[in-house]
């Protein structure tokens, strides 16, 4: 599986934008690139996915390089709420196939 | 309601005893799997199971069996329980040709 790299790290004011990367220099012409976040004590949410253009919904934004090997999460406005870890995950195609994890990047955002 | 539930939210056992963590999901889904999250906070794939086909990590020991009585429903058995089985299991669920996964708030297992 193509493997994806992010900071360990990373820190925000609060209801300043966030952007999050993601280096995923594998990756292959059918692999769909997936953000999930996990607030403390809960299981994973899915937060958004993208293929080869970006993408923007009610939670957040995911740009996509052109070369597809890397993408950014981008939260516009970031809250208390949205402190968690960010995984960015490759999924082959776009169903019925497990999540690999990686390590994530643990957003803190202070007030 | 909720999506993926799970039951117990806790679970303490002694070492060698035969567990069951229960998992449901009222989404309709085809597709459930169950996750391990070790303490360093790593998330594993244990399974993957629809109706058809059970796919199964190969790093997870033959003592984790998955059980699914109908399509809502993917039960994990832990037989004989050792100490590194302590870990956070996480059931989740998804439809083909969807892209999300949903997923159970989780068991804590602790093997005392």
């Amino acid at each position: 599986d193509a493997k994806t790299t992010q900071p360990n790290s990373m820190e925000s004011n609060e209801e300043e934008p966030v952007h999050l990367p993601c280096n995923h220099s594998t990756i292959s012409g059918t692999d769909y690139i997936h953000w999930y976040r996990q607030l403390p004590s809960q299981g994973p949410e899915y937060v958004i996915h993208g293929l080869t253009s970006n993408v923007n919904n009610r939670m957040a934004s995911l740009a996509i390089a052109e070369d597809r090997k890397s993408s950014t999460l981008i939260l516009h406005r970031a809250t208390l709420r949205d402190a968690a870890v960010y995984y960015c995950i490759l999924r082959y195609s776009n169903s019925g196939y497990a999540l690999n994890f990686g390590k994530g990047t643990s957003l803190l955002v202070t007030p | 309601d909720t999506a993926v539930s799970q039951t117990p939210k806790y679970l303490v056992t002694q070492m060698g005893n035969d567990k069951s963590i229960k998992c449901e999901q009222n989404l309709g889904h085809d597709t459930m799997y169950w996750y391990k999250q070790d303490s360093k906070k790593f998330l594993k794939i244990m399974f993957s199971y629809n109706n058809k086909e059970l796919i199964i990590n190969e790093t997870v020991p033959n003592r984790f069996s998955p059980k699914s009585p109908d399509k809502a429903h993917l039960n994990l058995h832990i037989n004989s329980l050792e100490l590194g089985d302590s870990a956070v299991y996480f059931c989740a669920s998804s439809q083909r040709g969807s892209n999300e996964q949903y997923f159970g708030p989780g068991t804590r297992l602790t093997v005392t």
